[in-house]
């Protein structure tokens, strides 16, 4: 089974600031076939499902701002928001495609 | 528009087993890119796949679970249904069904809104 790891757990950041959240895997998720990352990232806000944010590590999906950007490649990845804003607040998700499927343990970001 | 609705108990009891429906529209579950698939989510804590099934009817489902879940579905009906026997107290979560669209292979494009089961006496 790929194990996936998120880093940190929770961070505050001030409004307009930069929120970096790291996903590692424990094993590589580039396809050699393709080149290609199998790597997802999702936001959840309280209340409501998961919203796919990023695909293949680092499309973004249509509509999402583009503050928001992944990168990364084999087992090493990063969410970035490049200016926090007030309507970022929830818990981000990495998930692999690699083998089945399997999410981290979630960030959780907040404002300072 | 595309859409998918869970539904289901809200209370089952230890040892039971849990059934699960997923109502979708908006798309085929025709082709084998296509999927429906079902993640969970206890109180608090996060997101964990528990299974899938494509349009061509390939099941995938989570090893830690295997035993527990059968997924199918109905085209019929647009539906795909979930069960997962003996139920326990860790089982307690919000049930999500998902679409894994043909734009990529692993994401899960649109969520239903959940269904929070609990299992208790």
């Amino acid at each position: 089974d790929i194990v996936m790891t998120q880093s940190p757990d929770s961070l505050a950041v001030s409004l307009g600031e930069r929120a970096s959240i790291n996903c590692k895997s424990s094993q590589s998720l580039l396809y050699s076939s393709n080149n290609k990352n199998y790597l997802n990232w999702y936001q959840q806000k309280p209340g409501q499902p998961p919203k796919l944010l990023i695909s293949w590590a680092s499309t973004r999906e249509s509509g999402v701002p583009d503050r928001f950007s992944g990168s990364g490649s084999g087992t090493d990845f990063t969410l970035t928001i490049s200016s926090l804003q007030a309507e970022d607040v929830a818990v981000y998700y990495c998930q692999q495609y690699y083998n089945l499927w399997a999410f981290g343990q979630g960030t959780k970001v907040e404002i300072k | 528009q595309i859409t998918l609705k869970e539904s289901g108990p809200t209370l089952v009891e230890p040892t039971q087993t849990l059934t699960l429906t997923c109502t979708f529209s908006g798309f085929p579950l025709t082709s084998g890119a296509v999927g429906v698939a079902w993640i969970r989510q206890p109180p608090g804590k996060a997101l964990e796949w528990l299974a899938l099934i494509s349009g061509t009817d390939d099941k995938r489902y989570s090893p830690s679970l295997k035993s527990r879940l059968t997924i199918s579905r109905d085209n019929s009906k647009n539906q795909v249904v979930l069960t997962m026997t003996n139920m326990d107290a860790v089982d307690t979560a919000t049930y999500y069904c998902a679409r894994r669209g043909n734009s990529s292979p692993g994401a899960f494009d649109i969520w239903g809104q959940g269904t929070m089961v609990t299992v208790s006496s």
